[in-house]
């Protein structure tokens, strides 16, 4: 059975700082993808990322970047120099492509709150 | 485009009423989801249907719930009879399902349900 684990259920920090949000899955498939989505305070959910399970190069848009490692099951997310803006609640997400389609599994989130 | 269109953004009803949530995913889309967003259990996937037909729908709570897509562009969550326990943001997604079946989840901007 998949899981996702947000371990951090609320992470605050001051404008300007890093941050990182944990992830970690569990899947039994070989061909996977793995999602973060970010919902701020309006309520939608944004796609921010998507990689599969043979692409373990991290990925850096701006300030956000990405460290997958399949050895410790882990898809991480960082935010440099955080802004107030990126206040939100932001889930991973894990999808078996052999077992269930399109369907995703979501974590339980992490609140961030950037503080200016 | 325009994007998942839900309705209504905003319900409050009575204990024993009927609730019929609607979704028109992005034109092109094959695969059209529900999920169900609560403090307790997070998002949960209800049903997802691909090219109209529902393909798995062991997330549905019980038996008050029903879901149909009659269209490739139109879909309904009904509940009938409605509990206080359902209420929650339901959100509607949907996906080209690129690679697979597992391409990025649009999500709708959600319909937030309270019961009374």
């Amino acid at each position: 059975a998949q899981k996702v684990t947000q371990a951090q259920t609320e992470i605050s920090v001051v404008e300007k700082e890093d941050v990182t949000l944990d992830c970690v899955y569990e899947t039994r498939d070989t061909t996977y993808y793995l999602f973060w989505y970010k919902q701020p305070p309006s309520g939608e959910l944004v796609f921010l990322i998507r990689r599969n399970s043979f692409d373990e190069q991290n990925e850096i848009s701006g300030r956000y970047s990405w460290n997958f490692q399949k050895s410790t099951s882990s898809f991480n997310f960082t935010i440099t120099a955080s802004q107030v803006v990126d206040s939100a609640v932001y889930f991973c997400a894990l999808s078996e492509e052999e077992t269930s389609g399109s369907r995703l599994t979501f974590g339980e989130g992490t609140q961030l709150t950037v503080n200016p | 485009d325009a994007g998942v269109i839900q309705s209504p953004r905003h319900e409050v009803t009575e204990m024993g009423q009927e609730v019929t949530l609607r979704c028109k995913p992005i034109s092109g889309h094959d695969y059209l989801f529900w999920y169900r967003q609560t403090m307790m259990r997070g998002l949960e996937l209800l049903i997802y249907f691909n090219n109209n037909v529902p393909i798995d729908d062991s997330g549905m709570p019980e038996d008050r719930f029903s879901a149909k897509m009659p269209n490739a562009s139109f879909s309904t969550l009904k509940i009938q009879p409605s509990e206080p326990r359902d209420s929650a943001v339901y959100f509607c997604a949907s996906s080209d399902g690129l690679a697979g079946g597992t391409g990025e989840l649009f999500f709708g901007e959600g319909s937030r349900l309270t019961v009374l």
